[in-house]
């Protein structure tokens, strides 16, 4: 069975410009979560999408925007790339309020210069 | 807002030794887990504790809930160089809230 695929592996991106990132949960998951990795740090909650709709979003700026498609992929859209946004963008599939835990994807390397 | 607390932040091990790494967590969680994340790599899933007393083993870790006490810890057993990578406890309450993790390195 596929894991959770992620696209691009790596991306480097102008200070200013904007980024799609992309996920394809497990098959049968209809749980999509986004995670933020900064260098050395514990990952951070962006988004959750369930049934394509937005279960909850964390503490980023409106900046960053999500959708999940009828597939349950989903896209994270991150506009006006700033230097601080350079970060490992992680991928999370589920199935709701799992017993089971999330299965992340290898994860989006971006390099904001 | 659940908050979760990890320590130690950095464990160097010898090879053969025991340790426990500790988690603190702030408020309610429906559930706890741990992952295992090598450098450059994304997270693996290790443990999913669902109610108080759960007690979870595979191979040379361990992993204890204790709800009312709020507290979870990682127990090593006579530690092998392939154990070491960071270990994140991770707290849930429909969204996954993680701590700083523990970076573990096994010493021949």
């Amino acid at each position: 069975d596929a894991g959770v695929t992620q696209s691009p592996t790596h991306l480097i991106k102008t200070r200013g410009q904007h980024v799609t990132l992309r996920c394809s949960p497990i098959s049968g998951h209809k749980s999509v979560s986004w995670y933020q990795q900064v260098l050395g740090q514990g990952p951070q909650f962006i988004f959750q999408y369930y049934e394509k709709e937005e279960r909850g979003r964390g503490n980023f700026p409106d900046r960053f925007s999500a959708r999940q498609f009828p597939n349950y992929s989903s896209e994270l859209n991150v506009n006006a790339l700033l230097l601080g946004d350079s970060a490992l963008y992680l991928c999370a599939s589920s199935l709701l309020d799992s017993d089971y835990g999330y299965t992340f994807g290898s994860g989006t390397r971006l390099t904001v210069v | 807002e659940l908050k979760v607390e990890q320590n130690p932040l950095f464990l160097s091990m010898q090879e053969g030794k025991n340790y426990t790494i500790y988690c603190n967590y702030s408020t309610t969680s429906d559930r706890l887990y741990w992952y295992r994340q090598d450098p450059g790599k994304s997270l693996e899933s290790l443990f999913v504790l669902l109610s108080n007393g759960a007690v979870k083993q595979e191979g040379r870790l361990m992993a204890s809930l204790d709800t009312k006490a709020r507290l979870s810890t990682l127990h090593i057993t006579a530690a092998v160089h392939d154990l070491s990578a960071t270990y994140f406890c991770v707290g849930s309450n429909y969204k996954l809230t993680f701590g700083k993790g523990t970076l573990l390195t096994v010493n021949p």
